[in-house]
């Protein structure tokens, strides 16, 4: 079973608009959340990280946002630019447990210019 | 080099033949990690190493056999593999402790199993 879930596989945005990219989570024991950029042909790689203990962390263009009770959280883009057209990806972990990261199916955002 | 490294980056092997993938990383952890990504699927954490040590196998089957002579190399032994096995398989490390969680990836090895 999915214990972090991103439902929507893609997303469109104008350039200069924001992108808003969406995770949703079961396990309550997760206390740390990731978000992963990919570029074609290339890994993921690290972009903002928020632990529970804080609802937002913000750095640069980039705010991850978390709503513990509902178990959701947000990646805000803004303004997007072209360059940001990649594939995103949710991770979280349990930092009480191995440490090991669970991640989502990934969304794949397009600015348009 | 710098960073985390695979070879190859494309591999396609026939399901008798015996092929290794290789990971190194150039960052001074001790925890590395491999994940396989199949389509419209999360990435999978197949095997865990901490330093050098596997503290985690994730119900991957017999014919995936990881390797860590030391903290900078990890290898992925694949034999007998199913066409269902293809996908891109991922080395990662990190540095586990002082609440740094982040993972750095490398580029992965895209497999076809024929």
């Amino acid at each position: 079973d999915q214990q972090v879930k991103q439902n929507s596989p893609s997303l469109s945005v104008q350039e200069g608009r924001i992108s808003i990219l969406n995770c949703d989570y079961t396990n309550s024991m997760f206390d740390y959340f990731l978000w992963y950029k990919k570029y074609p042909a290339e890994g993921p790689t690290f972009l903002i990280s928020i632990s529970s203990i804080k609802d937002k962390n913000e750095d640069g263009r980039f705010t991850v946002f978390l709503n513990k009770s509902a178990k959701h959280l947000s990646l805000h883009i803004v303004p997007s630019q072209p360059g940001d057209s990649a594939v995103y990806f949710c991770a979280a972990l349990d930092q009480t447990g191995a440490n090991n990261l669970f991640f989502g199916t990934g969304t794949r955002l397009t600015v348009i210019p | 080099e710098t960073g985390v490294t695979q070879t190859p980056r494309h591999l396609v092997m026939g399901m008798t033949n015996k092929k290794s993938l290789k990971c190194e990383q150039h960052l001074g952890h001790n925890a590395m990690y491999w994940y396989k990504q199949s389509a419209k699927k999360p990435l999978e954490l197949m095997f865990v190493y901490n330093f050098k040590e596997q503290t985690e196998n994730n119900s991957v089957p017999s014919r995936f056999s990881p390797e860590c002579p030391n903290s900078s190399h990890l290898f992925l032994h694949l034999h007998t593999l199913q066409p269902e096995d293809s996908a891109l398989y991922l080395c990662a490390s990190s540095q586990p402790g002082q609440g740094d969680y982040e993972q750095y990836f490398g580029p992965g090895t895209r497999l076809t199993v024929t």
